[in-house]
């Protein structure tokens, strides 16, 4: 029941665009958005609710597609803060509200 | 105001040896959930409460791992017979309300527990 994040790495120039794709088996009540950065807990980004919600936090964004039981997270220009690992924790249906996490996305951005 | 708290934020213990982690939620909120993080993955749910009921325990590894909520606010995370599997970062979150689905879980610094 763990959620498939994708891709696992990914390195960027400063400004440069990333998505990150978080994939269920099981359908979707809500995704959750992480960040975390080395040595630190993970930091709250945004929750999606509702099929086709999308929501945006400065030039970072996500989707949630509830029908095809996935969310994307969008990073636009990037910045040198945007560096760390990406977390999604889906709650399942029937979970009683319980978040399982992905095993994350490691975003690097370089100068 | 404070964050969630944990204590201790290191522990190195041996085997067969009980360990408590303490996790302080932040001031006022219902829900605390307990989780283990190995490096590199995504923090692994163990436990959770609503004020001091335990709301679900199906994460929790084994009969040695146990965790109490007694008056709603502070909790403690218990493992007896500590094993070397044990070792992980125990992180614990709280959010103001009852139900995940529309609220921010907030994560404590974690425990780092080493089992030797």
């Amino acid at each position: 029941q763990q959620p498939v994040q994708s891709p696992q790495a990914v390195i960027l120039r400063e400004g440069e665009d990333a998505v990150i794709n978080c994939s269920s088996s099981k359908a979707l009540y809500s995704v959750h958005w992480y960040r975390q950065k080395h040595g630190e807990a993970p930091v709250f980004l945004m929750i999606l609710l509702k099929g086709g919600e999308q929501k945006g936090h400065d030039k970072i964004s996500a989707s949630f597609n509830e029908k095809k039981q996935q969310s994307s997270l969008y990073l636009t220009a990037s910045q040198l803060s945007y560096s760390g690992t990406y977390f999604c924790g889906t709650e399942i249906r029937g979970s009683n509200y319980k978040l399982t996490f992905g095993k994350g996305t490691l975003l690097t951005v370089n100068p | 105001g404070a964050g969630v708290s944990q204590s201790p934020r290191y522990k190195v213990t041996k085997r067969g040896q009980d360990v408590a982690l303490r996790c302080d939620p932040i001031s006022g909120h219902v829900s605390l959930y307990w989780y283990r993080q190995a490096l590199g993955q995504g923090p692994e749910f163990l436990t959770y409460f609503n004020y001091e009921a335990q709301q679900d325990k199906s994460g929790l590894p084994n009969d040695r791992f146990s965790a109490e909520r007694p008056e709603g606010s502070i909790s403690t995370l218990t493992i007896q017979r500590t094993e070397q599997r044990d070792s992980a970062m125990y992180r614990c979150a709280s959010s103001l309300r009852r139900y995940t689905s529309t609220d921010t879980q907030y994560f404590g610094p974690g425990t780092r527990l080493t089992v030797l």
